[in-house]
């Protein structure tokens, strides 16, 4: 039972234009919402968060957009860089947040 | 340099052996994590500590042990009951309270074990 879906194993985006990562969610009791970034033989950083309260995030060059009728966020990222290419993961939290269930993960290419 | 550390990065194992990964943290933060990563899947947790001396299982805790004797260490054992032990294993650490959904993850370790 994946209660968070990340559809798209792999994307790829011209150096300089909008990357859209998307992800689903079942379970509608999940009250923050995450986005890490993974590069090669590394662990996942953070990379932005939001609340389920809220329907938009931004931070720089990155903005989370969350539509809770359709379960469903999104990750933003304009413009896009080589340096962008890496694994998103989507990852959703409820109750204290100490229990995080994670998508499958996105592979972002960025050609320059 | 604030973060978490794990060792060894590559761990190789013969079937039928426990196996204990370390994991350490110098960020002071209350609660640690241990995930499992397998190939076009997303990270799943294996055990949970919210503060020293208690832990709680997570969804894939079967042939997994954890201790947390010290707020600094989580060390996790695979044991020989654990039956697909070969896998890329990540430890994280967060505060507690409104940060507690940010997690800080190690640089992992991939464990094979044939």
């Amino acid at each position: 039972d994946q209660q968070v879906k990340q559809n798209s194993p792999s994307l790829s985006v011209q150096e300089g234009r909008i990357s859209i990562l998307n992800c689903d969610y079942t379970n509608s009791m999940f009250d923050y919402f995450l986005w890490y970034k993974k590069y090669p033989a590394e662990g996942p950083t953070f990379l932005i968060s939001i609340s389920s309260i809220k329907d938009k995030n931004e931070d720089g060059r990155f903005t989370v957009f969350l539509n809770k009728s359709a379960k469903h966020l999104s990750l933003h990222i304009v413009p896009s860089q080589p340096g962008d290419s890496a694994v998103y993961f989507c990852a959703a939290s409820g109750a204290g947040g100490f229990k995080t269930i994670f998508g499958a993960g996105t592979r972002l290419f960025v050609k320059a | 340099d604030g973060g978490i550390t794990q060792s060894p990065k590559y761990l190789f194992r013969k079937e039928g052996q426990n196996v204990t990964l370390s994991c350490e943290q110098n960020l002071n933060h209350d609660a640690m994590y241990w995930y499992r990563q397998d190939p076009g899947q997303g990270l799943r947790l294996i055990y949970y500590s919210q503060i020293v001396n208690d832990f709680q299982k997570g969804d894939i805790a079967e042939g997994y042990s954890v201790s947390r004797e010290k707020k600094e260490s989580f060390p996790l054992t695979v044991t020989s009951a654990q039956k697909n032990p070969t896998a890329f294993y990540l430890c994280a650490s967060s505060s507690t309270g409104i940060r507690t959904y940010e997690q800080y993850f190690g640089p992992g370790t991939r464990l094979t074990v044939t």
